[in-house]
């Protein structure tokens, strides 16, 4: 069974500063991993996505993520935080046939301090 | 376009009522799917269809029921609500060749007092 973990309730960083949002998967076969973020009273909008490649994977408002296979791991970072990154964010994984179904992440809030 | 939308925003129902959540898409994707976000969960699916016809149950289906006649359109019905339906619920649609990009609603906030 496919599964994504985060372990990270919240993640507090000041602005200018870098930000890492922790992932950890467990699939069976190759990984099909994504992130996205949600704003308040908002629905989910994609970031970025991993499915073949290189590690280090770039999407959307500076962030990027870096596959780690040894670690089944797949963080998102970004160089200098903004306050308007503060957010919710959600890893997922999806199967890699049949309809194709996504696992969600628990969800990490991400609080940018001014 | 206007993406996936999603009526009501918000709602509040007593137990053992009934009510219909609206989804439609004008994208004129076959994939379409229900998730209930609740916290220290995240999104879970409660159920999917690949077409016009065509529903199958997720993770968490039982207490809603789902019909697909339309390619636009997905209703999810409760048919007597509990306060454990209390959450946020998005719809989600897709091509269904394309399953790495889908497209979120705005939500629904349901209570069930």
């Amino acid at each position: 069974a496919q599964s994504v973990a985060q372990p990270e309730d919240q993640v507090n960083v000041a602005e200018g500063n870098p930000l890492t949002v922790k992932c950890t998967y467990s699939v069976s076969g190759n990984p099909y991993l994504f992130w996205y973020v949600q704003y308040p009273n908002r629905g989910l909008q994609f970031l970025l996505k991993y499915i073949t490649g290189d590690n280090l994977v770039k999407g959307s408002y500076g962030f990027e993520a870096e596959f780690n296979k040894s670690q089944t791991s797949f963080h998102l970072k970004k160089p200098s935080a903004l306050v308007s990154d503060s957010a919710l964010y959600f890893c997922a994984v999806r199967e890699p046939s049949g309809t194709y179904k996504y696992i969600f992440g628990t969800g990490t809030r991400l609080k940018v301090l001014a | 376009n206007a993406g996936v939308t999603q009526t009501p925003k918000f709602q509040v129902l007593k137990t053992g009522q009934s009510m219909t959540l609206q989804c439609a898409q004008d994208m004129n994707h076959e994939y379409m799917s229900w998730y209930r976000q609740d916290p220290g969960m995240g999104l879970r699916l409660i159920h999917y269809s690949v077409g016009a016809g065509i529903t199958d149950q997720g993770e968490v289906p039982n207490g809603y029921n789902v019909s697909r006649s339309t390619t636009e359109d997905f209703p999810l019905r409760l048919l007597s609500a509990a306060p454990s339906q209390t959450s946020v619920y998005f719809c989600a649609s897709r091509k269904l060749d394309h399953p790495d990009t889908q497209y979120f609603g705005p939500g629904t906030r349901l209570t069930v007092l």
